[in-house]
């Protein structure tokens, strides 16, 4: 069984600063992983994923995440936050191979507050 | 525009009453999914639908049933079985359950509030 674990459920940065978002993962074959986007009363948006191709993935909004399997880790980051990033973040994990979607597994968030 | 509805956006239950939650989708999706989102838990997930006429449970179907008759919709029923039900519900789909790479597109939720 896949697991995910988001390191912080608060990370508070200045705007211009760097963002960096923690998820490790667990997983017993490849995995295809994800990070989402919450907007306060919103469902969630994806901002990017990572399917076994290029392990450092771009995204929306500036976003970009690294695949690193020696770390088990797919940390979320960005450069210089904007104040529109303020929002909660999950990362997802899919197990790869014959699998169904259905066995996605989300970690338990990371809000994320921008200070002017 | 293509995209998943969930109404109502707030709803409001009473002692011993069943609701139901509607999700309705028109991007000829093939599988639908029900989460349930408390604070700092994350997303669970409750029953998802591969087919029409078809679903399974999820992790958290105790209290929870649900309906697949048209490709286009999944409506959840909280029964009165469900005894926590105050809760963020979200409604997801995406394009072919088999593919596990496929993302999962959400719906804005609906907020369930016991009187």
């Amino acid at each position: 069984a896949q697991s995910v674990t988001q390191l912080g459920s608060h990370v508070s940065v200045s705007e211009g600063a760097l963002v960096l978002l923690r998820c490790n993962y667990s997983s017993s074959v490849p995995p295809y992983l994800f990070w989402y986007v919450q907007y306060p009363n919103q469902g969630l948006q994806l901002l990017l994923k990572y399917t076994s191709a290029a392990t450092l993935v771009k995204g929306i909004n500036g976003f970009e995440a690294e695949f690193k399997k020696s770390e088990t880790s797919f940390h979320l980051t960005k450069p210089s936050a904007h104040m529109s990033d303020a929002a909660e973040y999950f990362c997802a994990v899919s197990p790869g191979g014959l699998h169904n979607n259905n066995d996605m597994r989300f970690g338990a968030g990371t809000r994320l507050t921008v200070k002017p | 525009d293509g995209g998943i509805t969930q109404s109502p956006k707030y709803l409001f239950r009473k002692e011993g009453q069943n609701v139901t939650l509607s999700c309705e989708q028109n991007l000829n999706h093939d599988a639908m999914y029900w989460y349930r989102q408390d604070p700092g838990q994350g997303l669970r997930l409750i029953y998802y639908s591969q087919i029409v006429n078809d679903f399974q449970k999820g992790d958290i179907a105790e209290g929870y049933s649900v309906s697949r008759e048209k490709k286009e919709s999944f409506p959840l029923t909280v029964t009165s079985a469900q005894k926590n039900p105050t809760a963020f519900y979200l409604c997801a789909s995406s394009i072919l359950a088999s593919a596990v790479q496929e993302t999962q597109y959400f719906g804005p939720g609906t907020r369930l509030l016991v009187l």
